[in-house]
C-alpha cells in the first residue's frame, strides 16, 4: 500500500528563519510527487510537480528536492504570508488518484 | 481562467437526510476526482471519473456514497442516509487529462456537518 508521511506535523519560525519539511514516501511505481499548500478555510493550492530522483524546481521562498525516498520544501527566509498547511501527494502505479500525507501546518512568526 | 467550483460552500443537515454536492470543474478538463477531509485527516480519495469511461469507485467508503458526472463536466456527489462521521470538507479537483503526474487542481471545498 502507497504511504506518506510528512514530518514535523507543526513547525514554528521566526520570520527569516530558514528550514525544511519532510515528506517520504513507500510506493511502488512513483508517476509524480505534489506539494500544495493549504490555508485554512480553502482547497489546497498547487506549487510544484516534481517527476525524478535529484529534480529540483524553486518558486520565490521555496524549492523542493527529489530522491527516492523522500522529497524536501526548503523555504528560505520566510514571511508571516507563508503560514500555512503544506501538503505532500503522490501518484503511483496505475492509479490516478492522490496519496496525501497529514501535511505539515507552518507558522512564521512576525 | 475560472478555476474549479464547489456548491454549496457550508452545508448543515440532520442524520438521516440526504445531501448533493456538487462541483463545476475548470473548463476543457476531462478528469475530475472527489477527495474528504477529516478534521486532523489528510485527504481521502473517494472517486474519480476520466472522460466516457467507467469511474473508478474505489475509495468511496460505503454504498451510501454515490456519484455521477454529467456531459462529461459537472459533477455531484450523493450521500444519502447522512450520518455524523460523514462531517468533513469534500473536496473536487480536476485536471486536463489523466496521465502521468498531470496535475490536480482543487476547488474550495464544500463544508458538510451532520448533526
Amino acid at each position: 500500500e502507497d504511504q506518506v508521511t510528512q514530518s514535523p506535523e507543526a513547525l514554528r519560525l521566526q520570520e527569516g528563519e530558514s528550514s525544511s519539511l519532510n515528506c517520504s514516501y513507500t510506493v511502488s511505481g512513483l508517476r509524480g510527487l505534489f506539494w500544495y499548500r493549504q490555508d485554512p478555510g480553502k482547497g489546497p493550492e498547487f506549487l510544484f510537480t516534481l517527476y525524478s530522483a535529484g529534480e529540483e524546481k524553486e518558486k520565490e521562498r521555496l524549492k523542493a528536492t527529489l530522491t527516492k525516498k523522500e522529497s524536501f520544501l526548503h523555504i528560505t527566509a520566510p514571511k508571516p504570508e507563508d503560514s500555512a498547511t503544506y501538503l505532500c501527494a503522490v501518484q503511483a502505479g496505475g492509479a490516478q488518484k492522490l496519496v496525501f500525507g497529514q501535511g505539515t501546518r507552518l507558522t512564521i512568526n512576525p | 481562467g475560472a478555476g474549479v467550483s464547489q456548491s454549496p460552500s457550508n452545508k448543515v443537515t440532520e442524520k438521516g437526510k440526504d445531501v448533493e454536492l456538487r462541483c463545476d470543474p475548470i473548463s476543457g478538463h476531462t478528469a475530475l476526482y472527489w477527495y474528504r477531509q477529516s478534521l486532523g485527516q489528510g485527504l481521502e480519495f473517494l472517486i474519480y471519473f476520466q472522460g466516457n469511461s467507467a469511474p473508478d469507485k474505489s475509495g468511496l467508503p460505503s454504498d451510501r456514497f454515490s456519484a455521477e458526472r454529467t456531459g462529461g463536466s459537472v459533477s455531484t456527489l450523493t450521500i444519502q442516509r447522512t450520518q455524523q462521521e460523514d462531517s468533513a470538507v469534500y473536496l473536487c479537483a480536476s485536471s486536463l487529462v489523466s496521465g502521468e503526474g498531470e496535475t490536480q487542481y482543487f476547488g474550495p471545498g464544500t463544508r458538510l456537518l451532520v448533526l
